[in-house]
Protein backbone atom coordinates (compact mmCIF):
# COMPACT_ATOMS: atom_id res chain seq x y z
CA UNK A 1 0.00 0.00 0.00
CA UNK A 2 1.61 3.71 -1.08
CA UNK A 3 2.97 5.33 2.09
CA UNK A 4 3.98 8.79 2.79
CA UNK A 5 7.61 9.12 3.24
CA UNK A 6 9.66 11.95 5.02
CA UNK A 7 13.45 12.52 5.21
CA UNK A 8 15.18 12.94 7.20
CA UNK A 9 13.39 10.89 10.10
CA UNK A 10 15.93 13.29 12.94
CA UNK A 11 17.69 16.75 11.61
CA UNK A 12 19.78 18.55 13.99
CA UNK A 13 20.32 22.05 13.09
CA UNK A 14 22.19 25.01 14.83
CA UNK A 15 20.21 28.37 15.85
CA UNK A 16 20.04 30.57 12.63
CA UNK A 17 20.92 27.72 10.38
CA UNK A 18 18.04 27.22 7.16
CA UNK A 19 16.59 23.53 7.54
CA UNK A 20 14.37 21.33 4.80
CA UNK A 21 12.14 18.64 5.77
CA UNK A 22 11.11 16.82 2.72
CA UNK A 23 7.93 14.32 2.01
CA UNK A 24 6.95 12.40 -1.11
CA UNK A 25 3.04 12.34 -0.86
CA UNK A 26 1.55 9.46 -2.19
CA UNK A 27 1.28 9.63 -5.95
CA UNK A 28 -1.97 10.52 -7.13
CA UNK A 29 -3.08 12.93 -4.16
CA UNK A 30 -3.98 16.37 -4.63
CA UNK A 31 -3.69 17.91 -1.38
CA UNK A 32 -0.84 18.55 1.06
CA UNK A 33 -0.26 19.45 3.84
CA UNK A 34 2.88 20.19 7.12
CA UNK A 35 1.84 20.04 11.04
CA UNK A 36 4.14 19.58 13.52
CA UNK A 37 4.16 18.69 17.42
CA UNK A 38 6.47 20.36 20.19
CA UNK A 39 6.87 17.78 22.88
CA UNK A 40 3.75 17.15 24.91
CA UNK A 41 1.81 19.77 23.14
CA UNK A 42 -1.11 19.39 20.54
CA UNK A 43 -0.82 18.35 16.58
CA UNK A 44 -0.44 21.74 14.78
CA UNK A 45 -1.86 22.48 11.61
CA UNK A 46 0.58 24.60 9.83
CA UNK A 47 0.01 25.03 5.84
CA UNK A 48 -1.99 23.13 3.17
CA UNK A 49 -1.22 23.03 -0.09
CA UNK A 50 -3.16 22.54 -3.49
CA UNK A 51 -2.77 22.94 -7.16
CA UNK A 52 0.82 24.89 -6.53
CA UNK A 53 -0.31 27.25 -4.15
CA UNK A 54 -0.43 27.83 -0.84
CA UNK A 55 -4.35 27.35 0.43
CA UNK A 56 -4.37 27.90 3.83
CA UNK A 57 -1.78 28.55 7.13
CA UNK A 58 -1.66 29.32 10.41
CA UNK A 59 -0.85 32.33 12.36
CA UNK A 60 2.62 29.42 13.40
CA UNK A 61 3.59 29.85 9.75
CA UNK A 62 5.17 33.23 9.56
CA UNK A 63 7.57 34.83 6.78
CA UNK A 64 10.66 32.26 7.97
CA UNK A 65 8.74 29.34 6.55
CA UNK A 66 8.25 28.40 3.05
CA UNK A 67 6.77 25.33 0.91
CA UNK A 68 7.22 24.18 -2.15
CA UNK A 69 6.51 21.40 -4.73
CA UNK A 70 9.50 21.70 -6.75
CA UNK A 71 9.23 18.53 -8.89
CA UNK A 72 5.71 16.84 -8.85
CA UNK A 73 6.75 14.66 -6.47
CA UNK A 74 8.66 16.22 -3.19
CA UNK A 75 7.06 18.28 -0.80
CA UNK A 76 9.05 20.79 1.20
CA UNK A 77 8.62 22.61 4.18
CA UNK A 78 11.25 25.55 4.80
CA UNK A 79 12.53 26.92 7.82
CA UNK A 80 14.77 29.83 6.79
CA UNK A 81 16.02 30.45 10.03
CA UNK A 82 15.56 28.30 12.70
CA UNK A 83 14.67 29.25 16.36
CA UNK A 84 14.94 26.86 19.30
CA UNK A 85 11.17 27.00 20.06
CA UNK A 86 11.04 25.50 15.92
CA UNK A 87 12.14 21.98 17.64
CA UNK A 88 9.12 19.88 17.09
CA UNK A 89 7.84 17.07 15.38
CA UNK A 90 7.00 18.06 11.33
CA UNK A 91 4.63 16.02 10.11
CA UNK A 92 3.73 15.90 6.38
CA UNK A 93 0.58 14.41 5.22
CA UNK A 94 -1.33 13.87 2.04
CA UNK A 95 -5.00 13.48 0.47
CA UNK A 96 -6.52 13.00 -2.61
CA UNK A 97 -10.06 14.04 -3.32
CA UNK A 98 -11.52 12.59 0.03
CA UNK A 99 -11.84 13.72 3.42
CA UNK A 100 -9.13 11.19 5.44
CA UNK A 101 -5.26 12.25 4.93
CA UNK A 102 -2.66 10.25 4.92
CA UNK A 103 0.29 10.72 7.66
CA UNK A 104 4.38 10.36 7.19
CA UNK A 105 6.02 9.33 9.97
CA UNK A 106 7.58 12.68 10.59
CA UNK A 107 10.66 14.50 11.34
CA UNK A 108 11.79 15.34 14.27
CA UNK A 109 13.69 18.77 13.99
CA UNK A 110 16.28 19.29 17.27
CA UNK A 111 17.28 23.79 16.84
CA UNK A 112 20.11 23.96 19.62
CA UNK B 1 -12.18 28.66 17.43
CA UNK B 2 -12.20 25.19 17.65
CA UNK B 3 -10.44 23.13 20.21
CA UNK B 4 -9.87 19.17 20.93
CA UNK B 5 -9.36 18.18 24.47
CA UNK B 6 -7.86 14.54 25.48
CA UNK B 7 -7.80 14.59 29.45
CA UNK B 8 -6.11 11.25 29.70
CA UNK B 9 -2.71 11.39 28.71
CA UNK B 10 -1.69 7.60 29.39
CA UNK B 11 -3.69 4.69 29.27
CA UNK B 12 -3.21 0.92 29.91
CA UNK B 13 -5.09 -2.20 29.31
CA UNK B 14 -4.93 -5.81 30.13
CA UNK B 15 -5.20 -7.67 26.47
CA UNK B 16 -8.43 -9.02 25.58
CA UNK B 17 -10.00 -6.13 28.11
CA UNK B 18 -12.06 -3.14 26.59
CA UNK B 19 -10.79 0.76 26.71
CA UNK B 20 -12.32 3.72 26.42
CA UNK B 21 -10.45 6.91 25.35
CA UNK B 22 -12.18 9.99 25.85
CA UNK B 23 -12.01 13.06 23.41
CA UNK B 24 -14.03 16.35 23.90
CA UNK B 25 -14.44 19.02 21.46
CA UNK B 26 -15.91 22.72 21.21
CA UNK B 27 -17.31 24.46 17.86
CA UNK B 28 -20.16 26.54 17.04
CA UNK B 29 -20.24 24.65 13.62
CA UNK B 30 -23.06 22.33 13.24
CA UNK B 31 -21.46 20.28 10.13
CA UNK B 32 -17.81 18.52 11.27
CA UNK B 33 -16.21 15.25 11.17
CA UNK B 34 -14.87 14.11 13.31
CA UNK B 35 -11.61 11.44 13.35
CA UNK B 36 -9.86 8.98 15.53
CA UNK B 37 -5.93 8.73 15.03
CA UNK B 38 -3.60 5.84 15.73
CA UNK B 39 0.21 6.19 16.12
CA UNK B 40 2.28 3.33 16.90
CA UNK B 41 5.60 3.71 17.87
CA UNK B 42 7.98 5.01 15.06
CA UNK B 43 5.25 4.76 12.50
CA UNK B 44 2.66 7.00 10.64
CA UNK B 45 -0.31 8.32 11.96
CA UNK B 46 -3.29 5.52 10.44
CA UNK B 47 -7.24 6.48 10.58
CA UNK B 48 -8.87 4.34 12.77
CA UNK B 49 -12.50 5.60 12.46
CA UNK B 50 -14.62 8.93 11.32
CA UNK B 51 -17.48 10.00 12.46
CA UNK B 52 -19.74 12.11 10.39
CA UNK B 53 -21.58 15.15 12.74
CA UNK B 54 -24.90 14.72 11.20
CA UNK B 55 -25.06 11.14 11.89
CA UNK B 56 -26.60 10.32 15.00
CA UNK B 57 -25.38 6.23 14.59
CA UNK B 58 -22.26 5.95 15.96
CA UNK B 59 -19.60 4.54 13.57
CA UNK B 60 -18.13 1.38 14.09
CA UNK B 61 -15.12 -0.77 12.67
CA UNK B 62 -14.53 -4.41 13.81
CA UNK B 63 -13.27 -4.15 17.57
CA UNK B 64 -12.89 -0.05 17.26
CA UNK B 65 -16.37 2.47 17.84
CA UNK B 66 -17.36 5.56 19.19
CA UNK B 67 -19.97 6.95 21.22
CA UNK B 68 -20.45 10.61 19.85
CA UNK B 69 -22.72 12.99 22.22
CA UNK B 70 -22.98 15.49 19.57
CA UNK B 71 -25.00 17.77 22.26
CA UNK B 72 -22.49 17.08 24.89
CA UNK B 73 -19.30 17.33 22.11
CA UNK B 74 -17.96 14.09 23.27
CA UNK B 75 -16.48 11.56 21.27
CA UNK B 76 -15.05 8.37 22.68
CA UNK B 77 -13.42 5.74 21.02
CA UNK B 78 -14.08 1.52 22.73
CA UNK B 79 -11.65 -0.68 21.86
CA UNK B 80 -12.82 -3.97 22.60
CA UNK B 81 -10.13 -7.19 22.72
CA UNK B 82 -7.41 -5.29 23.28
CA UNK B 83 -4.36 -6.92 21.45
CA UNK B 84 -1.15 -5.89 21.64
CA UNK B 85 -0.58 -4.14 18.40
CA UNK B 86 -3.49 -1.94 19.41
CA UNK B 87 -0.10 -0.28 21.53
CA UNK B 88 -0.05 3.38 20.43
CA UNK B 89 -0.68 6.83 20.64
CA UNK B 90 -4.24 7.62 19.74
CA UNK B 91 -5.46 11.19 18.95
CA UNK B 92 -8.53 12.63 18.22
CA UNK B 93 -9.05 15.42 15.38
CA UNK B 94 -12.12 17.57 14.54
CA UNK B 95 -12.59 18.64 10.98
CA UNK B 96 -14.97 21.02 9.81
CA UNK B 97 -17.42 20.20 6.77
CA UNK B 98 -17.33 23.50 5.53
CA UNK B 99 -13.55 24.40 5.53
CA UNK B 100 -12.03 24.50 1.75
CA UNK B 101 -8.30 23.08 3.12
CA UNK B 102 -10.30 20.10 5.30
CA UNK B 103 -7.21 20.33 7.88
CA UNK B 104 -7.27 18.88 11.27
CA UNK B 105 -7.29 20.46 14.47
CA UNK B 106 -6.24 17.38 16.93
CA UNK B 107 -6.18 16.86 20.76
CA UNK B 108 -3.34 16.11 22.70
CA UNK B 109 -2.89 12.38 22.06
CA UNK B 110 -3.32 9.79 24.73
CA UNK B 111 -1.00 7.20 24.82
CA UNK B 112 -2.41 3.50 25.29
CA UNK B 113 -0.37 0.49 26.30
CA UNK B 114 -1.95 -2.95 26.20
CA UNK B 115 0.03 -5.30 28.98
CA UNK B 116 -0.02 -9.14 27.97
Amino acid sequence: EPEVTQTPSHQVTQMGQEVILRCVPISNHLYFYWYRQILGQKVEFLVSFYNNEISEKSEIFDDQFSVERPDGSNFTLKIRSTKLEDSAMYFCASRPDRLEQYFGPGTRLTVT
Amino acid sequence: AQTVTQSQPEMSVQEAETVTLSCTYDTSESNYYLFWYKQPPSRQMILVIRQEAYKQQNATENRFSVNFQKAAKSFSLKISDSQLGDTAMYFCAFMKRTSGTYKYIFGTGTRLKVLA
